[in-house]
């Protein structure tokens, strides 16, 4: 186990079609985020998981966001309906503990048409 | 958790000391800093991170200053490949741990 992988690393869509993103985060990590990036800025939180529960969720995660994490161990993140606003780098991370730095993956990025 | 400030980029000579300043003037006693960094087309890395004490790790040292409000991100020996964006947190150690990612400093290390 290397890292935190996702996949696609590269998904382009037409406005108005679904897409989802897969995560897997390091085996023992209970704790799943996910961030999205746009050109030039840092990266903003969208929500957040332990083991399966979602317990956060960023204002920024509208209804046509969802995100799952069934058994506790990968995760998805599902956009309907894109926009060309979805346009950006969706990142995943995990941790394992609190005050454990965040290993983060490399990133799907999405291009809406 | 607190707001950081960071100067927008910083130059390095290839084999010095780089050595990032961030200012988090309001960060709380249970509040932790954090530096990450991304390089170009990559998703953040963790570097290091401390509370009060300085510390130091394989790839940096972290110097906070006995009032807590500002600390420095020291590379000891500067490489090309450490030209990348370094973002310096405050967290809370409390629950629902979301990093809050301002602008960072971009590095740039010259030959």
């Amino acid at each position: 186990d290397t890292g935190v992988s996702q996949n696609p690393r590269h998904k382009i869509t037409k406005r108005g079609q679904n897409v989802t993103f897969r995560c897997d985060p390091i085996s023992e990590h209970n704790r799943l985020y996910w961030y999205r990036q746009t050109l030039g800025q840092g990266p903003e939180f969208l929500t957040y998981f332990q083991n399966e529960a979602q317990l956060e969720k960023s204002r920024l995660l509208s209804d046509r966001f969802s995100a799952e994490r069934p058994k506790g161990s990968f995760s998805t993140l599902e956009i309907q309906r894109t926009e060309q606003g979805d346009s950006a780098m969706y990142l995943c991370a995990s941790s394992l503990k609190q005050d454990y730095g965040y290993t983060f993956g490399s990133g799907t990025r999405l291009t809406v048409v | 958790d607190a707001k950081t400030t960071q100067p927008t980029s910083m130059d390095c000579a290839e084999g010095r000391a780089a050595n990032l300043p961030c200012n988090h003037s309001t960060i709380s006693g249970n509040e932790y800093v954090y530096w990450y960094r991304q390089i170009h087309s990559q998703g953040p890395q963790y570097i290091i991170h401390g509370l009060k004490n300085n510390e130091t790790n394989e790839m940096a040292s972290l110097i906070i200053t006995e009032d807590r409000k500002s600390s420095t991100l020291i590379l000891p020996h500067a490489t090309l490949r450490d030209t990348a964006v370094y973002y310096c947190i405050a967290l809370n150690s409390g629950s629902a741990r979301q990093l809050t990612f301002g602008s960072g400093t971009q590095l740039t290390v010259l030959p």
